[in-house]
């Protein structure tokens, strides 16, 4: 299967900062990545759908301007969380769209985990 | 009504039993079928893909679709402690090179193999 790793892994930050989460699809060209958010015990809930070269398309109640996304390349989303407070700490997953040979199926990253102070 | 159905849990059996998941849903455009495996504070795993309907199998995982009854499944034999972990169905319509399709997620169930 393909690979689409996260960096970081895990991060704690300061109430009010901003943090940025990579996702980089390894071994595949992406058009489409995703980005997922999940509480403990709870299903994944998208987040926003990123596009390569466009805006993102954000799912109804996800604030734009706090989640920023840009998908500069074929292999990269990033995904920046803007002054963050503590009710953002969650563990973020992003997805990579691999549409190859008449295929259509999503690889994850393996998470990254916010804890916001 | 949501377009993916999939039955929380939590599902425990026997280390050796045959487990049985599946999802129901509603939109008959689905044709990609997947079945992904997620460990705790980890990324989902791709498990299982199948187009249309049909049975596919890989080693003790069975895949199986029923199109006319709108319903998948995922069969485990033998299944291991190692297996336990939360289970979530996935499945798309085709949409040619459009991105606009999303792949719909199941909300997951939890399933535990006791030793």
């Amino acid at each position: 299967g393909a690979v689409v790793s996260q960096h970081p892994s895990w991060v704690i930050c300061k109430s009010g900062t901003s943090v940025k989460i990579e996702c980089r699809s390894l071994d595949f060209q992406a058009t489409t990545m995703f980005w997922y958010r999940q509480f403990p015990k709870q299903s994944l809930m998208l987040m926003a759908t990123s596009n390569e070269g466009s805006k993102a398309t954000y799912e109804q109640g996800v604030e734009k301007d706090k989640f920023l996304i840009n998908h500069a390349s074929l292999t990269l989303s990033t995904l920046t969380v803007t002054s963050a407070h503590p009710e953002d700490s969650s563990f973020y997953i992003c997805s990579a769209r691999d549409r190859r040979l008449g295929a259509d199926t999503q690889y994850f990253g393996p998470g990254t985990r916010l804890t916001v102070l | 009504q949501k377009e993916v159905e999939q039955d929380p849990g939590p599902l425990s059996v026997p280390e050796g039993a045959i487990v049985s998941l599946n999802c129901t849903y509603s939109n008959s455009a689905f044709q990609y079928f997947m079945w992904y495996r997620q460990y705790s504070r980890k990324g989902p795993e791709l498990l299982m893909y199948t187009y249309s309907s049909g049975n596919k199998e890989d080693g003790r995982f069975t895949a199986q679709v029923d199109k006319s009854s709108k319903y998948i499944s995922l069969f485990i034999r033998d299944s291991q402690p190692s297996d336990s972990a939360t289970y979530l169905c996935a499945m798309s319509e085709p949409h040619g090179d459009s991105s606009a399709s999303k792949i719909i997620f199941g909300s997951g169930t939890r399933l535990s193999i006791r030793p």
